[in-house]
């Protein structure tokens, strides 16, 4: 079956330093990957995806690239700001697995001013 | 963009009472609407997928007659936790996919969730 691996936080980083968030998978065909993002007190939202090998998805400054010769789905940012501290969720969903979610176990960071 | 309104976002009730929550997609039509459970410090699990006009489908080891789901129309599906008891206590989410997307791989909308206590 297909699974979702991340790193388990909290992470916690001080304002504008580099983040990285490790998620790797195993799917049985091509899936789609992306990482999703819970705000305190707030509902999941869709950070970024990728729909194939080498795709990059980006947004507000979060980036992620597909690869799929290391199985892996890395969220980065640059530059962290204290609202972005939340729990970040890597996901996938696949076509033979009707489209349906599997979820990572989520990482949350804690940036520090 | 599309929105999901979920209802209510924080319950507390007394054990042996039931509880229901609402998930509406206010601006498009979902065939399919998914309901997550989120355990403290946990993901999220899938507990079933509603289809509107049809019965749900449970997740393995997802009790149907404790957790039950209606999707009555294309923009409401309801979970109703009955009997409910401290062990209920969670974060309950739900998702929906708009009808008329891309059929394969149309992005999730989400609820902003439900918090269940049970006293």
């Amino acid at each position: 079956g297909n699974s979702v691996t991340q790193m388990e936080g909290p992470v916690t980083l001080s304002e504008e330093a580099f983040l990285t968030i490790n998620c790797t998978y195993t799917a049985t065909g091509y899936p789609s990957l992306f990482w999703y993002v819970q705000y305190p007190g707030e509902g999941l939202q869709l950070l970024l995806k990728a729909t194939k090998a080498d795709d990059k998805g980006s947004n507000k400054g979060f980036e992620a690239t597909y690869r799929k010769e290391t199985t892996s789905f890395h969220l980065e940012k640059g530059s962290v700001q204290v609202s972005d501290s939340a729990v970040y969720f890597c996901a996938l969903s696949e076509i033979n697995a009707g489209n349906m979610l599997t979820f990572g176990g989520g990482t949350r960071l804690m940036v520090k001013p | 963009g599309a929105v999901v309104s979920q209802h209510p976002s924080r319950v507390i009730c007394k054990s042996g009472t039931s509880v229901k929550i609402e998930c509406r997609s206010l601006d498009f039509q979902a065939t399919t609407m998914f309901w997550y459970r989120q355990f403290p410090k946990q993901s999220l699990m899938l507990m079933a997928t509603s289809n509107e006009g049809s019965k749900a489908t449970y997740e393995q080891g997802v009790e149907k007659d404790k957790f039950l789901i209606n999707h009555a129309s294309l923009t409401l599906s309801t979970l109703t936790v009955t009997s409910a008891h401290p062990e209920d206590s969670s974060f309950y989410i739900c998702s929906a996919r708009d009808r008329w997307g891309p059929r394969y791989n149309s992005p999730l909308h989400f609820g902003n969730g439900t918090r269940l206590t049970v006293t």
